[in-house]
């Protein structure tokens, strides 16, 4: 099925920094969604965004909804080991039920 | 409460078994969803309910059967699976009928394992 490109792949970071990734479309979305997931459980809803230009904060973590429409972005400050993940963007085009999921980033925070 | 259920939350089945995995969700959302997700991977969309009627089918094969009894329950029954549809089995619910009609919330998931 359809997804988004979402990017990076991977990081490994240190414990402290800052981390930015983002989700690209060529399709407009009207809501941006951003889960977490450990494994073996369920994605987390970290950030939801339904207005384009909007930044919504959530503790550490920023996300904006692209002015364009077809992008978000997600960044994390200060990281700390438990972001350890897999941190999946998903757009939704208001129409339908669906959302479209990106490929996912996975994170590695050294301590 | 944003809170939605799945049981059992692991399951080892053989080929010619039938089984069900079940999700409960409180919030009163109208639209609930079976999705599939292999490791590392985004979750794939299988089945959407909406007011309790069948509306989308990702052209699942019918060894998967989702019912949905009431606005709260979610019901996937499994028969004659095959060793690849081995997965994490994730539901999940959302309103319908509000701008956040998308934002859907997802349960722990089974871990569904096809011998």
């Amino acid at each position: 099925g359809q997804q988004l490109n979402q990017s990076p792949q991977s990081m490994f970071i240190q414990e402290g920094e800052d981390v930015s990734m983002n989700c690209t479309s060529s399709s407009i979305f009207n809501t941006w969604l951003w889960y977490k997931q450990d494994p073996g459980e369920g994605p987390v809803l970290l950030i939801a965004l339904y207005k384009a230009g909007e930044l919504t904060s959530n503790g550490r973590l920023t996300a904006q909804f692209g002015i364009t429409r077809k992008d978000s972005f997600l960044n994390i400050s200060a990281s700390i080991p438990s972001d350890v993940g897999i941190y999946f963007c998903a757009g939704g085009s208001g129409a339908t039920n669906k959302l479209i999921f990106g490929t996912g980033t996975l994170l590695a925070v050294q301590p | 409460d944003t809170e939605v259920t799945q049981t059992p939350k692991h399951l080892v089945m053989g080929m010619t078994n039938k089984k069900s995995l079940k999700c409960e969700q409180h919030m009163g959302h109208r639209a609930m969803y079976w999705y599939k997700q292999k490791a590392k991977k985004p979750p794939e969309l299988m089945f959407v309910y909406s007011y309790e009627k069948l509306s989308i089918n990702e052209s699942v094969p019918s060894r998967f059967s989702p019912e949905c009894p009431n606005s709260s329950l979610l019901n996937l029954h499994l028969h004659a699976l095959q060793p690849e549809d081995s997965a994490l089995y994730l539901c999940a619910s959302s309103q319908e009928g509000t701008l956040s009609q998308e934002t859907q919330y997802f349960g722990p998931g089974t871990r569904l394992l096809v011998l």
